[in-house]
């Protein structure tokens, strides 16, 4: 069982470029979410997945966008790369509980 | 508009005494809070948590107070242990069934 697993573990962008942060978890859970977490403000909502084929705003999607490509898997997309994006992006999972599993993170410097 | 509040951003304590990390909300829905622990490069993982019926959880080392009154809860750890040095960040549910994240604080238990 590897959880939560999340590729890439680092990655530097220019303004404007696009990337897709993946997220891949292996406990069968339906509720999949994304974060970031920035110094000073804890983590935060970015979007969520309630169940496969559905996806919901969270408390900061702007400059984003999300796939719920299967059960398994949740991918962040960032179309057009701000230097306000740089962050460090986790993807957790839940089912039926409330404390949910996290991954590993992946930390995006945006130039 | 922070309604998770952690005021203190790190805490130093010396190891084999007892550590009290702090956290204020503003919102009286919320139904549940927990406690999460990171290490540095790694994502958050559960420690403990907390219903808004109950006031004190124990497990182990670890035991949440929550006093709904004060809108107020705080994790203890005791004895600390040099291995409990890093972030802890409280989090609470709210009506739509999500996380709200404190900012964070980091504690440094020394031997």
């Amino acid at each position: 069982n590897a959880g939560v697993t999340q590729t890439p573990k680092f990655q530097v962008l220019k303004t404007g470029q696009s990337m897709t942060l993946q997220c891949a978890q292996d406990m069968n859970h339906n509720s999949m979410y994304w974060y970031r977490q920035d110094p000073g403000m804890g983590l935060r909502l970015i979007y969520y997945s309630a169940s496969e084929g559905t996806t919901d705003k969270g408390e900061v999607p702007n400059g984003y966008n999300v796939s719920r490509l299967n059960k398994r898997e949740f991918s962040l997309r960032l179309e057009s790369a701000a230097p306000s994006q740089t962050s460090v992006y986790f993807c957790a999972s839940s089912e039926g509980h409330v404390s949910g599993y996290f991954g590993p993170g992946t930390r995006l410097l945006v130039l | 508009d922070q309604q998770v509040k952690q005021n203190s951003p790190s805490l130093s304590v010396q190891e084999g005494r007892i550590s009290i990390l702090n956290c204020d909300y503003t919102n009286s829905m919320f139904d549940y809070f927990l406690w999460y622990k990171k290490y540095p490069a790694e994502g958050p993982t559960f420690l403990i948590s907390i219903s808004s019926i109950k006031d004190k959880n124990e497990d182990g080392r670890f035991t949440v107070f929550l006093n709904k009154s004060a809108k107020h809860l705080s994790l203890h750890i005791v004895p600390s242990q040099p291995g409990d040095s890093a972030v802890y960040f409280c989090a609470a549910r709210n009506q739509g069934g999500k996380l709200i994240f404190g900012q964070g604080t980091e504690l440094s238990v020394k031997p």
